[in-house]
């Protein structure tokens, strides 16, 4: 089964600097999609970027990017250039495509990282 | 507004009485699922449904029941309810080509007494 690990639950950084959040995940697929999910206080799950499996290239939008690892099974989230509306929960996640179809799935998510960024 | 909704956004309940939660979209997504967010677990799923009278268990379904009889609704029924089942609940759903984004509804805060 596959399991997705996020070991740091809490973080703080400070407004405008760099952070990186860590996310491990173990499956034996070769074919899957990596997520990082925003939750802010609002509860709202929110999208932040996304990594196919088989692209090499780190994804990347504005300010967060990814640095994915496949052979490490290791999926890090850098915000650059922190913002106060960066703070919420974060949630890494793993999908498996079900039945073959190639696009429809099961999001498993791991515990989650609450971050905080201070003025 | 592309969007997925969920009724009620909070409810406070005793055992044993038996409730509903709504859950709509209004983008024609095929897939729809359930999750319940507990702290230190993340969002586990419940229940999902690949389209219309096609529904199939997720990694946490006991307690729960679903039905999709329309593409649009795919409402969460507690039978039952017990105190382990205090959770924030949320619906989502995808299309089903290649985009692989799920979206999620507001979330519901459950509460059993």
């Amino acid at each position: 089964a596959q399991t997705v690990t996020q070991s740091q639950p809490e973080m703080s950084v400070q407004e405008a600097e760099t952070v990186t959040l860590s996310c491990t995940y173990d499956t034996s697929e070769n074919n899957y999609y990596l997520f990082w999910y925003k939750q802010p206080p609002s509860r709202q799950m929110i999208l932040v970027i996304r990594q196919e499996a088989y692209k090499q290239q780190n994804a990347t939008e504005n300010r967060f990017s990814v640095n994915f690892q496949k052979a490490a099974k290791s999926f890090s989230l850098k915000i650059s250039d922190s913002q106060l509306g960066d703070t919420a929960m974060y949630f890494c996640a793993f999908m498996k495509p079900l039945h073959g179809s190639g696009n429809t799935g099961k999001l498993i998510f791991g515990q989650g990282t609450t971050l905080q960024v201070k003025p | 507004e592309a969007q997925v909704t969920q009724n009620p956004r909070y409810l406070i309940t005793v055992t044993g009485k038996k409730l509903t939660v709504t859950c709509s979209q209004n983008m024609n997504h095929e897939y729809m699922s359930w999750y319940r967010q507990d702290p230190g677990l993340g969002l586990r799923q419940i229940y999902y449904s690949m389209n219309v009278e096609v529904t199939d268990k997720g990694d946490v379904p006991e307690g729960y029941k679903v039905s999709r009889k329309e593409k649009r609704n795919f409402p969460l029924i507690l039978e039952s309810p017990s105190p382990n089942q205090t959770s924030l609940y949320f619906c989502a759903s995808e299309s089903g080509n290649l985009v692989n984004e799920q979206f999620f509804g507001p979330g519901t805060r459950l509460t059993v007494l």
